[in-house]
């Protein structure tokens, strides 16, 4: 069975500093990889997806994650964080024989302190 | 291009009263999916339709909650009758196709049961 976890539920920055959310995924065949964000009182908004080729991907405003299949992880990273950013991270994995069903990790809390 | 719309935006019914949801996609996405979101976890998907067929209801309780999608484009969810642990976010989403395109989120529709 596909699983995601997120490490840390919450994770506090200052304003400028450097974006980095944990996530690790279980999945016994080749997954598709997403991060999503979620705004207060908001649905989820998709910042990047890994389906194949290129291991680096790049998303919207400013945030990237890698896709490491050795180290089953999918990280997301902001060289500058924005107060903007504050949010919810989601990471979710999509099995590729799948019909896109999404299975989410917990959630990362992402603070921005000024 | 409008979004994934939905209604209510919030609810507030006591245990063992019953619920609906509306979910309005983006025009032209034959899939459609329910999640649900409980308060400090991620969603978890409840159904997922491709057009007005059922793709995957695995982790729908389906002794109280039922989903349908009349002529393959709104959605209605409902519970029946609701239980404390119902109190979540549903999320409605929707994508052009089956597989790994992206899915647009709604806002969701918090349901708190007292």
């Amino acid at each position: 069975a596909q699983s995601v976890t997120q490490l840390g539920s919450h994770v506090s920055v200052s304003e400028g500093a450097l974006v980095l959310l944990r996530c690790n995924y279980s999945s016994s065949v080749p997954p598709y990889l997403f991060w999503y964000v979620q705004y207060p009182n908001q649905g989820l908004q998709l910042l990047l997806k890994y389906t194949t080729g290129a291991t680096l991907v790049k998303g919207i405003n400013g945030f990237e994650a890698e896709f490491k299949k050795s180290e089953t992880s999918f990280h997301l990273t902001k060289p500058s964080a924005h107060m903007s950013d504050a949010a919810e991270y989601f990471c979710a994995v999509s099995p590729s024989s799948n019909t896109g069903k999404l299975i989410f990790g917990q959630g990362t809390t992402l603070q921005v302190k000024p | 291009e409008a979004g994934v719309a939905q209604s209510p935006r919030y609810k507030i019914i006591e245990k063992r009263q019953s619920v609906a949801f509306w979910c309005n996609p983006i025009s032209g996405h034959a899939t459609l999916y329910w999640y649900q979101q409980i308060l400090g976890q991620g969603p978890k998907l409840l159904i997922q339709f491709q057009n007005n067929g059922v793709v995957d209801d695995s982790q729908l309780p389906k002794d109280r909650f039922s989903a349908e999608r009349l002529k393959g484009v709104d959605s209605t969810l409902k519970i029946q009758p609701a239980k404390l642990e119902d109190s979540a976010v549903y999320l409605c989403a929707s994508s052009l196709v089956q597989g790994y395109t992206e899915a647009f989120f709604g806002q969701g529709t918090r349901l708190t049961v007292v």
